[in-house]
């Protein structure tokens, strides 16, 4: 049983659409991450997010952790190819457990 | 500055053998997280060291064991392979053990082993 549910698990979509990517638990974390993880390579931190309703943003990306700190969600504007990758979250109890992560295509 | 490396890159091994895997952190780092990441799933958390000790441990039997060395690198060994244990072993370093989370993880390209 995963203790972070990604969503969706796959994501397909035209340059310069937009998107939403999903975490969420049950549980309540001290802080939770998100990665970005491209074929052959390991896991980047794009962001790390510690106050619940806190909102971060990088360039085109929107990060969003939940009021209650159960869950979160990754938003990218006028999506780029350069955007394909493998998105994961990780949230932080006594360890950092990653959930399944949400593949993003971004089709030129 | 070197990032994370690690070795090999690729290995093939046969089911009821040993692999041993290697890491060396990130310059100025001193504490190593190794994770598996099956194919489709997110990385699952092995173990942690700091100070040539384990601190952590995820839900993995005693066939996974590993050491850090002064230098901070460590290895991951694996005994009586299965073929459950094919995956990516991903070695990620950071300063401090700290709390999870606390820090940024800097991840390795991992090293791919395949069992038959």
């Amino acid at each position: 049983t995963q203790l972070l549910e990604q969503s969706p698990q796959f994501l397909s979509i035209q340059e310069g659409e937009n998107l939403t990517v999903y975490c969420n638990s049950s549980s309540v974390f001290s802080s939770l991450q998100w990665y970005r993880q491209e074929p052959g390579e390991g896991p980047v931190l794009l962001v790390t997010v510690v106050t619940g309703g806190e909102v971060k943003k990088l360039k085109r990306l929107t990060f969003q952790f939940g009021d209650a700190r159960k869950d979160s969600s990754l938003h990218i504007t006028a999506a780029q190819p350069g955007d394909t990758g493998l998105y994961l979250c990780a949230g932080a109890i006594n360890k950092l457990s990653f959930g399944a992560g949400t593949t993003v295509t971004v089709r030129a | 500055d070197a990032g994370v490396t690690q070795s090999p890159t690729h290995l093939i091994k046969t089911r009821g053998q040993q692999v041993t895997l290697r890491c060396s952190p990130k310059s100025g780092h001193d504490t190593v997280s190794w994770y598996q990441q099956a194919l489709g799933q997110g990385p699952q958390f092995i173990f942690q060291y700091y100070e040539e000790e384990e601190r952590q441990r995820g839900n993995f039997p005693d066939r996974f064991s590993g050491h850090q060395f002064p230098n901070y690198s460590s290895e991951l060994n694996v005994n009586a392979l299965l073929l459950g244990d094919s995956a990516l072993y991903l070695c990620a370093s950071s300063l401090g053990p700290g709390g999870p989370g606390t820090g940024e993880l800097f991840f390795g390209e991992g090293s791919r082993l395949t069992v038959l």
